[in-house]
């Protein structure tokens, strides 16, 4: 399994983009890279997943350059709700486990 | 998108007890579901791969007979903790994945055991 390597925190402020990134040297060719949100006692969410170039969705971007050595979750316009941990994952398709590294713990203010 | 449910999201239990955790895929069939623990301020530990009608399969350093795992259908895996102390205390997570080559992976509400 490929290992993740994040900040282990960053702040922001409301309206703000944060942009997180995510290390991950050795990837495998079929591995996908996958982002997790987590807020205190529940369970992670996911937020986006990704291969490579970019992906786009309601909440966030994930830029993903043609190495895929690493990737960068974009998310626009923070507000308070989105201070939670941030798991970057990098995993195989199909029934595979998922093993999460430390995370990055957002702080929005006000 | 999919939802998994655990039961109960909240126990409190004596010492030398055991509790039964319950994970449920509502709208999928998850032939491999998986528990997780997570103490405060740490990351998530995957503790074991439930896969259902076969036997659990364990992470390095967690015990099979403290946490037996039982996945009997393919909506329902338990995780019981057996003869529970005040080190087991923690947060306790499922996930369970649609069956798919590039699917992600659906996470319970996490079960909070504190062990008195």
């Amino acid at each position: 399994l490929a290992k993740t390597t994040q900040p282990i925190s960053m702040d922001s402020y409301e309206g703000q983009e944060v942009n997180i990134t995510c290390s991950h040297n050795n990837i495998a060719t079929n591995d996908y890279i996958t982002w997790y949100q987590q807020f205190p006692s529940q369970g992670p969410r996911f937020i986006i997943q990704g291969y490579k170039t970019k992906v786009t969705n309601e909440v966030a971007s994930l830029f993903i350059p043609a190495d895929r050595k690493s990737s960068t979750l974009s998310l626009p316009r923070v507000s308070l709700s989105d201070t939670a941990v941030y798991y970057c994952l990098v995993r195989k398709t199909g029934g595979f486990k998922t093993i999460f590294g430390a995370g990055t713990r957002l702080f929005v203010k006000a | 998108g999919a939802v998994v449910s655990q039961h109960p999201s909240r126990v409190i239990c004596k010492s030398g007890t055991s509790v039964k955790i319950e994970c449920r895929s509502l709208d999928f069939q998850a032939t491999t579901m998986f528990w997780y623990r997570q103490f405060p301020k740490q990351s998530l530990m995957l503790m074991a791969t439930s896969n259902e009608g076969s036997k659990a399969t364990y992470e390095q350093g967690v015990e099979k007979d403290k946490f037996l795992i039982n996945h009997a259908s393919l909506t329902l895996s338990t995780l019981t903790v057996t003869s529970a102390h005040p080190e087991d205390s923690s947060f306790y997570i499922c996930s369970a994945r649609t069956q798919g080559s590039n699917t992600e992976a659906f996470f319970g509400q996490g079960t909070r055991l504190t062990v008195v």
